[in-house]
């Protein structure tokens, strides 16, 4: 059954620098999506991305996150300057239309 | 209040009983409505997914929607160690993902 795949695993960086988290989406999907959960807290909506642009995101998706589709099989995630509060799971998700999402076993990023 | 409510357990039952675990939901909007599972350390997998109101069955797995008491249920049958994890359901009205906290299911042998 196709997937949804992370890179990587787990992510370590010092605060303030810049990481990039990669998601393969499943290949017929046109909809796609990041998630993140801070340990032992809910899972929560971060943006959506849709025909080449942002069709939904949070309040927490402020300045400092951006998402790129740069070819036909990547949706990255770049967080441009790390604070501590931004270690978590994040997880990427894609959908087709009209369908539930499926998500990636999720990259685990610390911040230090 | 909260649109998705969502007791988040722990819920322990001995091994073979039947599992109840429930949401209930406050936007009649919503259209969508899915339970996820998820192990520690893991990404959220989809179990069940429902449109509309009424019973869906999936082998051990059977999802419940009433949309006039805006109340979701996931049944599990036989219960096994195995399905010890924390179960989330979630619902869709446009293009985002509303969470409940999800339950922390315990199945003993």
């Amino acid at each position: 059954e196709p997937e949804v795949t992370q890179t990587p695993s787990h992510q370590v960086t010092q605060m303030g620098q810049e990481v990039i988290l990669r998601c393969v989406p499943i290949s017929n999907h046109l909809y796609f999506y990041w998630y993140r959960q801070i340990l032992g807290q809910k899972v929560e909506f971060l943006v959506s991305f849709y025909n080449n642009e942002i069709s939904e995101k949070s309040e927490i998706f402020d300045d400092q996150f951006s998402v790129e589709r740069p070819d036909g099989s990547n949706f990255t995630l770049k967080i441009r300057s790390t604070k501590l509060e931004d270690s978590a799971m994040y997880f990427c998700a894609s959908s087709g239309e009209g369908q539930p999402l499926h998500f990636g076993n999720g990259t685990r990023l610390t911040v230090t | 209040q909260k649109e998705v409510e969502q007791d988040p357990g722990p819920l322990s039952v001995p091994e073979g009983a039947i599992v109840s675990l429930n949401c209930t939901y406050s936007n009649s909007a919503f259209q969508y409505f899915m339970w996820y599972r998820q192990y520690s350390r893991k990404g959220p997998e989809l179990l069940m997914y429902t449109y509309s109101s009424g019973n869906k069955e999936d082998g051990r797995f059977t999802a419940q929607v009433d949309k006039s008491s805006k109340y979701i249920s996931l049944f599990i049958r036989d219960s096994q160690p195995s399905d010890s994890a924390t179960y989330l359901c979630a619902m869709m009205g446009n293009y985002q993902l509303i969470w409940g906290a999800g339950t922390k299911l315990i199945i003993k042998p």
